[in-house]
């Protein structure tokens, strides 16, 4: 929604740049993890998931990278367009818990 | 394409009243979500359904009730609104278990006078 960018850490690149959005999950137990993208108006997308047997997964211009020790989740994009310009979600599963536990979000914001 | 849609973009209500906020899912999905979201929190799940006329309790139930009477259909009720309700409230849907990719709605922001 409009107001979802406020008070949410921002992340500024400028375009071309590739970007790297941090996460940082909770539940050890997580096996399952999702990035997602919510545009102003709109309700988030699916980008990109990860199971906890793996380390990493390439998409369209996305990389998800996943790293259990520390429990830590990233989204990387590649030579960042202003259509990338949205907050990005990450979100955790599996466990005790069939639910998706979502994370506050990061604001990344494409200068041109 | 999956088509999550929600009754309405913006509603405004006032104290006390009775809101129904209504999603369409058009994939024969099994699972329903409602979340609402707030600036800084995040998207907290209200409650779920995975089946018809099943429903389970997400981690703010409070205040909120549901009705899945069809598959495709997943009401969120507000029996009596309160100004801390105002909130964007966003509905999802998924196939198989819970933690497969979930579709999302539109939203409905609604705002209590």
């Amino acid at each position: 929604g409009e107001s979802v960018g406020l008070h949410l850490p921002t992340l500024s690149v400028q375009e071309g740049d590739n970007s790297i959005i941090n996460c940082a999950y909770s539940n050890s137990a997580s096996d399952y993890f999702i990035w997602y993208k919510q545009e102003s108006g709109k309700g988030p997308q699916f980008i990109i998931d990860i199971r906890s047997n793996m380390d990493k997964r390439q998409g369209q211009r996305v990389t998800v990278l996943l790293n259990k020790t520390v429990k830590h989740l990233s989204l990387q994009i590649a030579a960042t367009q202003p259509g990338d310009s949205a907050v990005y979600f990450c979100a955790e599963g599996g466990g005790a818990t069939n639910k998706l536990i979502f994370g506050t979000g990061t604001l990344l914001a494409v200068q041109p | 394409d999956v088509k999550v849609t929600q009754s309405s973009r913006y509603l405004v209500k006032r104290t006390g009243e009775k809101v129904f906020l209504e999603c369409v899912q058009d994939m024969d999905h099994e699972n329903m979500f409602w979340y609402r979201q707030d600036p800084g929190l995040g998207l907290r799940l209200i409650y779920f359904s995975y089946d018809v006329k099943m429903k389970e309790k997400g981690d703010i139930p409070e205040g909120y009730s549901v009705s899945r009477e069809k598959k495709e259909r997943f009401s969120l009720i507000l029996e009596s609104a309160s100004t801390n309700q105002t909130s964007m409230y966003l509905c999802a849907s998924s196939s198989g278990t819970s933690l497969d990719e979930q579709f999302f709605g539109p939203g409905t922001r609604l705002t209590v006078l």
